[in-house]
């Protein structure tokens, strides 16, 4: 069955430094989305991309992050310059189609702790 | 996002019914989502029901829809040991893309 992968499961950074997340989205979707979760509190939104832009984001996704899919295949997020407060669990999505009853797939996500 | 609230914890017993509740406070919501998490993985879309509806089943799932009091809920029937997950409430919003999310809903489910 096809799925969304994210690497690494892991990543470890020091406070200031850069970090990008990467996602493989399902092959033949075309939106992709980033969510994260700060242990303890709800999944929040991020970003959605459509057609190589930005179609959406959210109060979160400020100066320090940016997404981008530079090949067919890869959709990452970059973090600019890491805070504490941006240690969570990142969640890639896709889905094929927009609107309100798509069915979008999760990756298993990057835990990302920033020290 | 508006705040969908949902109890963080829930312990049955193997073969008894669950049932998870979530409340939402976003009454232009068009559909609501259950997800499920397992460890180590994404979450997974289990279900969904359309706002003008009251009721979907699926096989041990039942959705229930009471969109007066803005709740939902989701009962697994004969719940497994492999049903233990951390299960999320989630709304779409009026416009665009994004999911709101619940914190989860931990089930522990006991031999």
């Amino acid at each position: 069955e096809p799925e969304v992968t994210q690497t690494p499961s892991h990543q470890v950074t020091q406070m200031g430094q850069e970090v990008i997340l990467r996602c493989v989205p399902i092959s033949n979707h075309l939106y992709f989305y980033w969510y994260r979760q700060i242990l303890g509190q709800k999944v929040e939104f991020l970003v959605s991309f459509y057609n190589n832009e930005i179609s959406e984001k959210s109060e979160i996704f400020d100066d320090q992050f940016s997404v981008e899919r530079p090949d067919g295949s890869n959709f990452t997020l970059k973090i600019r310059s890491t805070k504490l407060e941006d240690s969570a669990m990142y969640f890639c999505a896709s889905s094929h189609v927009g609107g309100l009853n798509t069915e979008a797939f999760f990756g298993q996500g990057t835990r990302l702790t920033v020290v | 996002g508006e705040d969908v609230e949902q109890s963080l914890f829930l312990s049955v017993r193997e073969g008894d019914s669950s049932v998870i509740n979530c409340t939402y406070t976003d009454s232009s919501s068009t559909y609501l989502y259950w997800y499920k998490q397992e460890p180590g993985a994404g979450l997974q879309l289990l279900t969904y029901i359309f706002s003008n509806m009251d009721m979907k089943q699926d096989q041990r799932l039942t959705v229930l829809l009471n969109k007066k009091d803005k709740h939902l809920s989701l009962r697994i029937a004969d719940t497994q040991t492999g049903d233990s997950a951390i299960y999320f409430c989630a709304e779409s919003p009026s416009s665009g893309y994004a999911l709101n999310f619940g914190k989860g809903t931990s089930l522990l489910v006991t031999p």
